[in-house]
């Protein structure tokens, strides 16, 4: 049973477009949500988080949104650059603080 | 500030060899995770400490894996024996606290078993 899902394994952009990446749960106790970056060879890093008291949260060209009554959120960044080639995990968490991740998206951004 | 550190970043094994990993966390960070992550998925936890008491272990095959944070700093997670579909990367992760406060883990490299 996949608590968080990731429907698009990948996902290729232009450069300077927008980048949106998607991610769908199923537990209704999520209340935090977070998105984490992963190049080659390397862990995980973490790139943005959103409460479940906001719709909202935006940082630099990273912005999440959340939509609760849909239980779907999404990542856009804004001008994509290929440096942003990665894959990108989305993760929830309830109570527990325990992480639950998706399966992610390799992201592609063509120069 | 030095990251989560792994060892050994590559390991290969025949089947029905032992194995360890060995995670050092970040200095000060009470909460250590161990994940797995197969090929084309997402990390999944398998073990959860807080200091050096194992808080969650749930999906942490326990007839061949086993795992110790002594002293509550670095962790070892054991696989005895390996089977072929143990083959995967093996993350280590820490928080300050359960979970941190934002739920931000702080990863390490891993490190990546392939069992032959």
């Amino acid at each position: 049973d996949q608590q968080v899902k990731q429907n698009s394994p990948s996902l290729s952009v232009q450069e300077g477009r927008i980048s949106i990446l998607n991610c769908d749960y199923t537990n209704s106790m999520f209340d935090y949500f977070l998105w984490y970056k992963k190049y080659p060879a390397e862990g995980p890093t973490f790139l943005i988080s959103i409460s479940s008291i906001k719709d909202k949260n935006e940082d630099g060209r990273f912005t999440v949104f959340l939509n609760k009554s849909a239980k779907h959120l999404s990542l856009h960044i804004v001008p994509s650059q290929p440096g942003d080639s990665a894959v990108y995990f989305c993760a929830a968490s309830g109570s527990a603080r325990q992480l639950t991740f998706g399966s992610g998206t390799q992201l592609t951004v063509l120069p | 500030e030095a990251g989560v550190v792994q060892s050994p970043r590559y390991k290969i094994i025949e089947k029905k060899q032992p194995v360890a990993f060995w995670c050092n966390p970040i200095s000060g960070h009470n909460t250590l995770y161990w994940y797995l992550q197969n090929l084309g998925q997402g990390p999944e936890l398998l073990i959860r400490y807080e200091n050096e008491e194992a808080v969650d272990d749930s999906q942490l095959p326990k007839d061949r894996f086993s795992a110790e944070r002594l002293k509550g700093v670095d962790s070892t997670l054991k696989i005895q024996p390996a089977e072929l579909g143990d083959s995967a990367v093996y993350l280590c992760a820490s928080s300050l606290l359960a979970g941190g406060v934002t739920g931000e883990l702080f990863f390490g490299e891993g490190s990546r078993l392939t069992v032959l």
